[in-house]
């Protein structure tokens, strides 16, 4: 257990519904990422914050995708308009200070859509 | 898009034989390079993080070495144990906070 957590673990919807998903970082981390991975591949980096700020959002996410960390600590990525595509599974990520040091990973979210 | 690459993308070796592995990533814009270990149904865990080219990391029988310069990383297992068993991945950090995942080395050691 590595102190973060994501809540659910898995969620399957049907096409077209709208999915949010959580993380609750390491509560003294300032960043915090959003990742996705499909099979065979390396996570995706989709977007990160410091603090409450989202400082960087990749130019693979959508505008389906949003991504919000309200007061700097828990962080929700919500899906809208789900495409069978978004079937992933979902990373989250925290870090402490600058990008230098390592993150520390929740055991993700998979989402299946139908 | 950046390319991270990691060979072999698998491998199987003998308990007690020492292996290695290969990062490739972009030299430009290079801010880190970071090792993680990737077990089944668990997080992925940080082995290393590495900024400087021609450092050279240990924790217990891992280790690693980064070159900037040229864009490659070596992860190292000295008498691998069926423990070792793993997905290994590499993530390169450029200096805009964004983080490049390659597809893993997935390494089996047979007992």
């Amino acid at each position: 257990d590595t102190g973060v957590s994501q809540n659910p673990r898995h969620k399957i919807t049907k096409r077209g519904q709208n999915v949010t998903f959580r993380c609750d970082p390491i509560s003294e981390h300032n960043r915090l990422y959003w990742y996705r991975q499909t099979l065979g591949q390396g996570p995706e980096f989709l977007t990160y914050f410091q603090n409450e700020a989202q400082l960087e959002k990749s130019r693979l996410l959508s505008d389906r995708f949003s991504a919000e960390r309200p007061k700097g600590s828990f962080s929700t990525l919500e899906i809208q308009r789900t495409e069978q595509g978004d079937s992933a599974m979902y990373l989250c990520a925290s870090s402490l200070g600058q990008t230098p040091n390592e993150q520390f990973f929740g055991p993700g979210t998979r989402l299946t859509v139908l | 898009i950046l390319n991270v690459e990691q060979s072999p993308q698998s491998l199987h070796v003998q308990e007690g034989d020492s292996t290695n592995f290969t990062c490739s990533f972009p030299s430009s814009n290079f801010y880190a390079l970071h090792w993680y270990r990737w077990e089944t149904a668990k997080s992925p865990e940080a082995l290393f993080v590495m900024t400087l080219n021609g450092d050279e990391k240990k924790k217990g029988r891992i280790s690693a070495t980064l070159n900037t310069k040229e864009g490659y990383s070596y992860l190292y297992i000295k008498g691998s144990q069926p423990e070792d068993s793993a997905t290994y991945l590499c993530a390169f950090a450029n200096t805009g906070n964004q983080f490049y995942f390659g597809t893993g080395t997935s390494l089996t050691v047979i007992p």
